[in-house]
């Protein structure tokens, strides 16, 4: 139990586009989602946290209108990445909390994005 | 989150117990002890996690030293599978967010 899935697994698009991230949980309901982001060789990066018919919270550095972020039920949450550059490109991962399993977090297995 | 310190590197051989450290001096009373791996292009995968006793699962068992300022994952056998970036989070104050360190590189040589 407790996978999250992520939509799509890579994408290559080109510069000035916005690209839709999709991140589900497919077995239970996701009271917290996370966005994060991985440069080649370096560590994850916190985005923003997101609950459920709430706006998100943005880590400090991150444009909340850059990478718009929708969590429209308890197990979807969306992440757009507007007017992308190639400097956003990266590896996004989601990752969701459940209130039963309040130590564990679920991490989608990434999209691999590639501006042109 | 408390500040962990972890090797950047560390290799075992295969089927041999693999014990990976983590320094937290810093970790309050109400800190857990979180670990995670991630495989090479893949997200993050939930290893364990204690507060004050040892605990053991199906991948793992976390020692935590009697002071709480370090811990140890422990593999007894590792496979080429484990071979991972392994990072020790200490989520503070009971919030949900995971900040990642660089954690261990683990190598595991057949």
């Amino acid at each position: 139990g407790a996978v999250v899935s992520q939509h799509p697994s890579r994408v290559i698009c080109k510069s000035g586009t916005s690209v839709k991230i999709e991140c589900r949980s497919l077995d239970f309901q996701a009271t917290t989602m996370f966005w994060y982001r991985q440069f080649p060789k370096q560590s994850l990066m916190l985005m923003a946290t997101s609950n459920e018919g709430s706006k998100a919270t943005y880590e400090q550095g991150v444009e909340k209108d850059k990478f718009l972020i929708n969590h429209a039920s308890l197990t979807l949450s969306t992440l757009t990445v507007t007017s992308a550059h190639p400097e956003d490109s990266s590896f996004y991962i989601c990752s969701a909390g459940t209130s039963g399993r309040k130590n564990e977090q679920f991490f989608g297995p990434g999209t691999r994005l590639t501006v042109l | 989150d408390a500040k962990t310190t972890q090797p950047n590197s560390m290799e075992s051989n295969e089927e041999e117990p693999v014990h990976l450290p983590c320094n937290h001096s810093t970790i309050s009373g109400t800190d857990y002890i979180h670990w995670y791996r991630q495989l090479p292009s893949q997200g993050p995968e939930y290893v364990i996690h204690g507060l004050t006793s040892n605990v053991n699962n199906r991948m793992a068992s976390l020692a935590i030293a009697e002071d709480r300022k370090s811990s140890t994952l422990i593999l007894h056998r590792a496979t080429l599978r484990d071979a991972a970036v392994y990072y020790c989070i200490l989520p503070q104050g009971g919030s949900e967010k995971l900040v990642f360190g660089k954690g261990t590189k683990l190598t595991v040589n057949p």
